[in-house]
């Protein structure tokens, strides 16, 4: 099974903050990862999905990189909507997620 | 627009079985792949099953496989996941969700979700 490992767990920051989750998966995954944003008792939202495709209406301040097992996720300019959970999953073999990185107001 | 509505969820004793249903509106229900996907309160996503968009492939978590059924009727639009021999760490909200991509293929990510039925797995 590929096990996917996102850090942080947890990470404070302000209104306009340049941010950075990474996930790393267990082993390669090609560009197969897609990234999701979910707020308490909602369902996940997609927001980039094979690695640095941005999902259609997600605005452009979200964006992806990485190929093989490092990837990350970046909000350029954090905005008060942006609090949330941000899962990364693997496509490669079936999906796993990681284990979620909350985004914590500072 | 895309909407996904899941029901059936409900408080069911361990060993008993309970069937989920999700209802599809505003897309081409027989082109895509169609996925179940749980959350464990206060814990991450797991994914459960998928289903092609003809029925004749379906795929399962190994915490699932043999107890858990994942079916379609594209007549109704509707899917369906039959869990049998449920556990109490069965208990999670259960999402429906629609695979990502292009029609025909079985992909494994999700662009459209439901909102969740919550299974609760308890004596």
């Amino acid at each position: 099974d590929i096990q996917m490992t996102q850090s942080p767990s947890t990470l404070s920051a302000s209104v306009g903050d340049r941010v950075t989750i990474t996930c790393r998966a267990s082993q390669s995954i090609s560009r197969w990862l897609a990234w999701y944003q979910q707020k308490p008792g909602k369902a996940p939202k997609v927001l980039i999905y094979q690695a640095s495709s941005l999902e259609s209406g997600v605005p452009s301040r979200f964006s992806g990189s990485g190929s093989g097992t490092e990837f990350t996720l970046t909000i350029s300019s954090l905005q008060p909507d942006d609090f949330a959970t941000y899962y990364c999953q693997q496509y490669n073999t079936y999906g796993t997620f990681g284990q979620g990185t909350k985004v914590e107001i500072k | 627009q895309v909407q996904l509505v899941e029901s059936g969820g409900g408080v069911v004793q361990p060993g008993r079985s309970l069937r989920l249903s999700c209802a599809a509106s505003g897309f081409s229900f027989s082109s895509y792949g169609m996925h179940w996907v749980r959350q464990a309160p206060g814990k991450g996503l797991e994914w459960v099953a998928v289903i092609s968009y003809d029925g004749s492939q379906k795929y399962y978590a190994e915490s699932v496989k043999g107890r858990f059924t994942i079916s379609r009727d594209n007549s109704k639009n509707t899917l369906y996941l039959q869990m049998n021999s449920l556990r109490v760490e069965d208990t999670a909200v259960y999402y429906c969700a629609k695979g990502g991509g292009i029609k025909w293929l079985v992909t494994y990510y999700f662009d459209y979700w439901g909102q969740g039925t919550l299974v609760t797995v308890s004596s």
